[in-house]
């Protein structure tokens, strides 16, 4: 079976300021993993996926994420924050074998501070 | 752009009723899920549908059914509403094409009194 551990429930931080978003994952195959974000009273929208290649993968509105194999991480990056990525963030991981869904994280608040 | 849409973006019922939540998209997707969403919890699976009147359970199906007649369109259903599926419902869906990504609609917040 696969889970997902966000290790943050949340990370305030100042505006400009980096931020990374904690990740790891645990499965016995091989992976899919992709970071969510949840912008209040709005459903999900996809930042970013790793399916293969390049373990550093870069997602919309300036995000990056690095998948580290022997680590079971994907933490999720921004070298400077703004106001607007308020939000929460949730890391989802499929397995390429069984279930078809996604498991999700517990999701992290990013609270961006003036 | 890939539209999912649910009926209701809130929605306030009483114990004991029967609860139709509804969600279309619009991208002809063969795959479609229905989430739970709590604080801390994170989205859980309840049910997702492969294709027309296809569905398996997810992690927390008790209390749930489902119905897909149209690939379009998955409903959940809550036969007897309790307190305790007071919650944000989350649809989504995904092409068998794409890279498992899945598109979500904006969510219902059910309020059971």
């Amino acid at each position: 079976a696969q889970s997902v551990t966000q290790l943050d429930s949340q990370v305030p931080v100042f505006e400009e300021a980096p931020v990374e978003l904690r990740c790891n994952y645990s499965s016995s195959v091989s992976v899919y993993l992709f970071w969510y974000v949840q912008y209040p009273n709005q459903g999900l929208q996809l930042l970013l996926k790793y399916l293969s290649g390049s373990t550093l993968v870069k997602g919309i509105n300036g995000f990056e994420a690095e998948f580290n194999k022997s680590q079971t991480s994907f933490h999720l990056r921004k070298p400077s924050v703004h106001i607007s990525d308020t939000a929460e963030y949730f890391c989802a991981v499929r397995s390429d074998t069984g279930r078809r869904a996604l498991t999700f994280g517990s999701g992290t608040r990013l609270q961006v501070q003036p | 752009d890939v539209k999912v849409t649910q009926s209701s973006r809130y929605l306030v019922k009483r114990t004991g009723e029967k609860v139709f939540l509804e969600c279309v998209q619009d991208m002809d997707h063969e795959n479609m899920f229905w989430y739970r969403q709590d604080p801390g919890l994170g989205l859980r699976l309840i049910y997702f549908s492969y294709d027309v009147k296809m569905k398996e359970k997810g992690d927390i199906p008790e209390g749930y059914s489902v119905s897909r007649e149209k690939k379009e369109r998955f409903s959940l259903i809550l036969e007897s509403a309790s307190t305790n599926q007071t919650s944000m419902y989350l649809c989504a869906s995904r092409d068998l094409s794409s890279s498992y990504e899945q598109y979500f609609g904006p969510g219902t917040r059910l309020t059971v009194t």
